[in-house]
């Protein structure tokens, strides 16, 4: 069992909708991310949330939006997606940042 | 950055064969992970083996820090066992490699 939770595991959303993945953890790690994968490759990481102070890859455009209501909760605000957005989005926390990384099982976004 | 390259891209294995995983890293290694990704797309971990050898059943990982690559070995391989591998170590941020396809035939 992933000591961190994820929901919902599948999402399907049209180009107006406005949606949130969730992703909590209870392991007491200080530092949470958000990656996104496309099939066949590794994961790329959106945003580092650490220490209540945010990290965003630059790369990532501004439909996506993270929001952490505590250091347990680490939320992904969606809005205007387009289909190219469609891939599976992975939560994860670590202790502290550079330390051992832990995932959640995934929300498979698809985009219409 | 630090660049992270895995070999091979692709195994296919008969069960009960055993098989060597291999990531070559071109700067230090300090907090080097192996993860198995399932069908599903769940990224389990496998090692935070950063220098040394562990093992743990039937896996197991050797990083030789100095020389900058890291081995992933499995033994007696099963169906369960199919999937990517990845390794992923620190730059500016955590880097995986291409991930090796493991497929393992009964």
């Amino acid at each position: 069992d992933t000591e961190v939770t994820q929901t919902p595991k599948h999402l399907v959303m049209g180009m107006t909708n406005k949606k949130s993945l969730k992703c909590e953890q209870h392991m007491g790690h200080r530092a949470m991310y958000w990656y996104k994968q496309k099939a066949k490759k590794p994961p790329e990481l959106m945003f580092v949330y650490s220490y209540e102070k945010l990290s965003i890859n630059e790369s990532v455009p501004s439909r996506f939006s993270p929001e952490c209501p505590n250091s347990s909760l680490l939320n992904l605000h969606l809005h205007a997606l387009q289909p190219e957005d469609s891939a599976l989005y992975l939560c994860a926390s670590s202790y502290q940042e550079r330390r051992e990384l832990f995932f959640g099982e995934g929300s498979r976004l698809t985009v219409l | 950055g630090i660049q992270v390259e895995q070999s091979p891209p692709d195994l296919i294995l008969q069960e009960g064969a055993n098989s060597t995983l291999r990531c070559n890293f071109s700067d230090s290694v300090n907090n080097l992970q192996w993860f198995h990704q399932n069908p599903w797309g769940q990224l389990i971990n496998l090692f935070y083996i950063p220098s040394g050898t562990k093992q743990n059943g039937r896996l197991s990982a050797t990083t030789v820090a100095t020389e900058r690559y890291s081995l992933l070995y499995i033994s007696s391989s099963q169906t369960t066992d199919s999937g990517v591998y990845f390794c992923a170590e620190y730059g500016n941020k955590l880097v995986f490699g291409a991930g090796t396809i493991l497929r393992v035939k009964s």
